[in-house]
């Protein structure tokens, strides 16, 4: 069926260092979202992208959805502790299917 | 006010027996989900509704039947529980049924079978 493969599954770094997360998907998605959960919590949604090549900034999260709207990233600039817990992309395929999520990349941040 | 609320939030339970989980959502959306979360954290999507009306069922063992009253609840019965059901179950809404929804999650119940 229909995957939207995300890597890498784990990452630790160092407080300040930075991180990224990536999403592809074998066919083009329509959107891509990208939902953050805290150890112990439920995803939350961060943030939605539609257009080709559209890039989105939440203060130091960075968002990227590519040209063929096959693949997506999100880059974390110098992390903070608060930033630990698992990031999950979920892509949209076509009307009447429900969002794939990927299999998450989990996050973890020493001081 | 909690947007979506699941209950219980934990669930202990003996193999062999049948449970239910309880979704209810505030947000006046149409669209519910249940979603299992394994113990590697992958998300995926068992049920969803639209109206009261079952939209997408994956492939999921019969013993689990959801059911919605109304667009506001959306409950999940469980039979004959077995140890691989031990997980996260969350329910989650979204405004319309579309791709393009963002999805508003519960805060989940931990189903540990023993």
């Amino acid at each position: 069926g229909q995957q939207v493969m995300q890597i890498p599954q784990y990452q630790h770094v160092q407080e300040g260092e930075d991180f990224t997360t990536y999403c592809n998907s074998s066919t083009t998605l329509s959107n891509i979202q990208w939902y953050k959960q805290r150890p112990g919590g439920h995803p939350v949604f961060l943030i939605q992208l539609v257009k080709s090549g559209e890039v989105k900034k939440q203060k130091r999260l960075t968002f990227q959805f590519g040209e063929a709207k096959k693949n997506s990233s999100l880059h974390i600039t110098a992390t903070q502790t608060t930033d630990v817990g698992t990031y999950f992309c979920a892509g949209g395929l076509q009307a009447g299917t429900a969002l794939i999520f990927g299999k998450g990349t989990t996050l973890s941040v020493s001081s | 006010d909690t947007a979506v609320s699941q209950t219980p939030k934990y669930l202990v339970t003996q193999m062999g027996n049948d449970k239910s989980i309880k979704c209810e959502q505030n947000l006046g959306h149409d669209t519910m989900y249940w979603y299992k979360q394994d113990s590697k954290k992958f998300l995926k999507i068992m049920f969803s509704y639209n109206n009261k009306e079952l939209i997408i069922n994956e492939t999921v063992p019969n013993r689990f039947s959801p059911k919605s009253p109304d667009k506001a609840h959306l409950n999940l019965h469980i039979n004959s529980l077995e140890l691989g059901d031990s997980a996260v179950y969350f329910c989650a809404s979204s405004h319309r049924q579309s791709y393009q929804e963002t999805q508003y999650f519960g805060p989940g119940t931990r189903l540990l079978v023993l």
